[in-house]
């Protein structure tokens, strides 16, 4: 099983270009969520969705914008690539939310370089 | 804000010995609590979880404690191999916020010595 699949694995950006990072599972899972982690942190929430359609923003929006139109895919757009941006990002999903008792699913990241 | 945190930043154990990695919460409603493992270039990876209503979980190798008097969690890790050499991180949900995302903390490095 491919579970989530993140594209691509790494990428450098000049500073104010635009990218798209592709997020999609194969779980036929409800929830979908964006994270950033910075060296020796923690995940930090960008965005997440509930369901297609629908899309909420988490601790971190600034900078980024998502869109859900299908179940399957939950991709992050950066429109004006700043240094602060610089970061792995990890997208995840989960049949329910946190409260459900279903752990969230991770791919293994997108590992940004804004330059 | 209110956050989650980890009391040591690095733990260093014999392989065989027990692993007892720490974490502390400063939300009293924070209800649902979730320990996640990654290793290097991955993403992290479930381990365990635990409810408010319930002081501690069992797992396959692994036990998870709740203590909501001082606001503390910790993963207990039995007979540590070196495959559990990882970053740990707990997470939380708190019911009141009405977000239905986890909030992380910023992780413990786990290395298991042969």
């Amino acid at each position: 099983n491919a579970g989530v699949t993140q594209t691509p694995k790494f990428r450098i950006l000049k500073i104010g270009q635009s990218m798209t990072l592709q997020c999609a599972q194969d779980m036929n899972h409800n929830y979908m969520y964006w994270y950033r982690q910075d060296p020796g942190m923690g995940l930090k929430l960008i965005y997440y969705s509930v369901g297609a359609g629908i899309t909420d923003k988490g601790e971190v929006p600034n900078g980024y914008n998502v869109s859900r139109s299908t179940t399957e895919d939950f991709p992050l757009r950066l429109e004006l690539a700043a240094p602060s941006q610089t970061s792995v990002y990890f997208c995840a999903s989960s049949t329910d939310g946190p409260r459900g008792g279903q752990p969230q699913h991770f791919g293994d990241g997108t590992r940004l370089s804004i330059l | 804000g209110e956050s989650v945190g980890l009391h040591l930043p690095t733990l260093s154990v014999q392989e065989g010995d027990n692993s007892i990695i720490n974490c502390a919460y400063s939300n009293s409603a924070s209800d649902y609590f979730i320990w996640y493992k990654q290793e290097s270039g991955k993403g992290p990876q479930f381990i365990i979880d635990i409810r408010s209503n319930m002081d501690k979980r069992q797992g396959q190798r692994v036990t998870v404690l709740l203590n909501k008097t001082v606001k503390h969690l910790s993963l207990q890790i039995a007979a540590t191999q070196p495959g559990d050499s990882a970053v740990y991180f707990c997470a939380e949900n708190m019911a009141q916020t009405g977000r239905r995302a986890l909030t992380f903390g910023s992780g413990t490095r786990l290395q298991v010595q042969p």
